[in-house]
C-alpha cells in the first residue's frame, strides 16, 4: 500500500552540485508530476509526464530535467543546483486526465547552500 | 493565466463549530475543482473533487460547492474537530492534467 514514494526525504547540496530525486508509484498511473512548494508561492508545476517515455514542461521548468523511462518511475534532476532551488519537492500521480486519483508523495526537503 | 486565491490565509475556531473555507479562480474554463488537505511536513491528501458540471460534492462532514459562473468554490466543514487542523488547498484542474493551486488556508481547531 505504498502509493507514491519519494527518495530522499531530505538533502543538503552545495551550489553547483547535481542530484536526482526519485519518484516511484505502484498504482499503474499514466500521469506523473513534479511540483515545488515555497512559502508565499504555493505549489507550482515543474514538469509532468502523460505516459512512459514522455515528458513536458510545467510552469517553472528552468534548471530541472526529468525522465520517465519506466511507467512507475519519474526522475527529477538538478544539473547545477542554485540557492533558488531550495524548496520542498512533491511528486504526484493520477490515472485520469481530469484529476481523479491524484496521489502525492510525502515530499523531499532540499536545501542548497 | 489561471489564478487561484484562498481567503483567509489562516483561521482559528473552537471545536464543534461549523466553518467555511473559500476559494476563487479567475478562469472558469476548468475540468474540475479539487480540495486537498496538507498536514505539517506531509504531502497532500485529496478530499473532494467536483466536476465542472456538478454543483457540490459531499464526504462525511465535508461539503464542497462549485459556482463556475462566479469563479468560486467553498469547503464546508461541519462540527469541526481538533483532528481537522491542517492546511487546506484548492486546485483548479485545467487541461493537460495540470492543477493550479491556491496558497491554502491554515486551519486550527482549538479544543
Amino acid at each position: 500500500n505504498a502509493g507514491v514514494t519519494q527518495t530522499p526525504k531530505f538533502r543538503v547540496l552545495k551550489t553547483g552540485q547535481s542530484m536526482t530525486l526519485l519518484c516511484a508509484q505502484d498504482m499503474n498511473h499514466e500521469y506523473m508530476y513534479w511540483y515545488r512548494q515555497d512559502p508565499g508561492m504555493g505549489l507550482r508545476l515543474i514538469h509532468y509526464s502523460v505516459g512512459e517515455g514522455t515528458t513536458a514542461k510545467g510552469e517553472v521548468p528552468d534548471g530541472y530535467n526529468v525522465s520517465r523511462l519506466k511507467k512507475q518511475n519519474f526522475l527529477l534532476g538538478l544539473e547545477s543546483a542554485a540557492p533558488s532551488q531550495t524548496s520542498v519537492y512533491f511528486c504526484a500521480s493520477s490515472y485520469s486526465i481530469s484529476g481523479y486519483g491524484y496521489t502525492f508523495g510525502s515530499g523531499t526537503r532540499l536545501t542548497v547552500v | 493565466k489561471q489564478e487561484v486565491t484562498q481567503i483567509p490565509a489562516a483561521l482559528s475556531v473552537p471545536e464543534g463549530e461549523n466553518l467555511v473555507l473559500n476559494c476563487s479562480f479567475t478562469d472558469s474554463a476548468i475540468y474540475n475543482l479539487q480540495w486537498f488537505r496538507q498536514d505539517p511536513g506531509k504531502g497532500l491528501t485529496s478530499l473532494l473533487l467536483i466536476q465542472s458540471s456538478q454543483r457540490e460534492q459531499t464526504s462525511g462532514r465535508l461539503n464542497a460547492s462549485l459556482d463556475k459562473s462566479s469563479g468560486r468554490s467553498t469547503l464546508y466543514i461541519a462540527a469541526s474537530q481538533p483532528g481537522d487542523s491542517a492546511t487546506y488547498l484548492c486546485a483548479a484542474i485545467q487541461g493537460a492534467q495540470k492543477l493550479v493551486f491556491g496558497q491554502g488556508t491554515r486551519l486550527t481547531i482549538n479544543p
